[in-house]
């Protein structure tokens, strides 16, 4: 079975520049994070996904932070304008939610980093 | 708001020795998650536990979880150099869904 894939791996931009980052989840896996792994810490939700639907996005800085699934499955983050505090690994995941206590998969995340 | 706390953040071990890390939350689960994350790759998930009292065990690594205490502990037995990585316990609630909230994590290395 095929893991989450994510690109890039990695991200330099200066600060109030833009990026954006691509996940494409699970195969047939409806449900898709996206969470931001700050140096030291655990990640930290910022967005999920039910199919093409918004579940919770209560954590995501909607004033510079932008998500979309498109058709369900594949997804991107986009960040506009990068601010100094946003270097982090930023984790898409994936889940099967017919399951009761299914793991989530994790991508191999985007080292984004902000000079 | 539900609250994961970690501890140690930090440990350092010797080959062979025994250790414990503990996990405790502060809101009302039944569902705790033990992932691995080795430096610069992703975290890979190693238990989930589902109810109280549940036990899993894997080679060296054996989960529990307590739902009355709000505790899960994640014990090391006999360890190797191998399991040197960082170790990160996650919960959800009722409340939140399937959003998970992970706590701090443990950094351990095992010296030879």
């Amino acid at each position: 079975e095929a893991g989450v894939a994510q690109s890039p791996r990695y991200k330099i931009i200066e600060k109030r520049q833009s990026v954006a980052f691509w996940c494409n989840p699970i195969s047939g896996h409806a449900t898709l994070y996206w969470y931001q792994q700050i140096l030291g810490q655990g990640p930290k939700l910022l967005i999920q996904f039910q199919n093409n639907g918004v579940v919770d996005d209560s954590q995501l800085p909607k004033d510079r932070f932008s998500a979309e699934r498109l058709k369900g499955v594949d997804s991107t983050l986009k960040i506009q304008p990068a601010k100094l505090e946003d270097s982090a690994v930023y984790l898409c995941a994936s889940s099967d939610l017919g399951v009761l206590g299914q793991p989530q998969h994790f991508g191999d995340g985007t080292r984004l980093s902000i000079l | 708001e539900l609250k994961v706390e970690q501890n140690p953040l930090f440990l350092s071990m010797q080959e062979g020795k025994n250790y414990t890390i503990y996990c405790n939350y502060s809101t009302t689960s039944d569902r705790l998650y033990w992932y691995r994350q080795d430096p610069g790759k992703s975290l890979e998930s190693l238990f989930v536990l589902l109810s109280n009292g549940a036990v899993k065990q894997e080679g060296r690594l054996m989960a529990s979880l307590d739902t009355k205490a709000r505790l899960s502990t994640l014990h090391i037995t006999a360890a190797v150099h191998d399991l040197s990585a960082t170790y990160f316990c996650a919960v959800d609630s009722e409340t939140s869904g399937s959003r998970l909230t992970f706590g701090e994590g443990t950094q351990l290395t095992v010296n030879p």
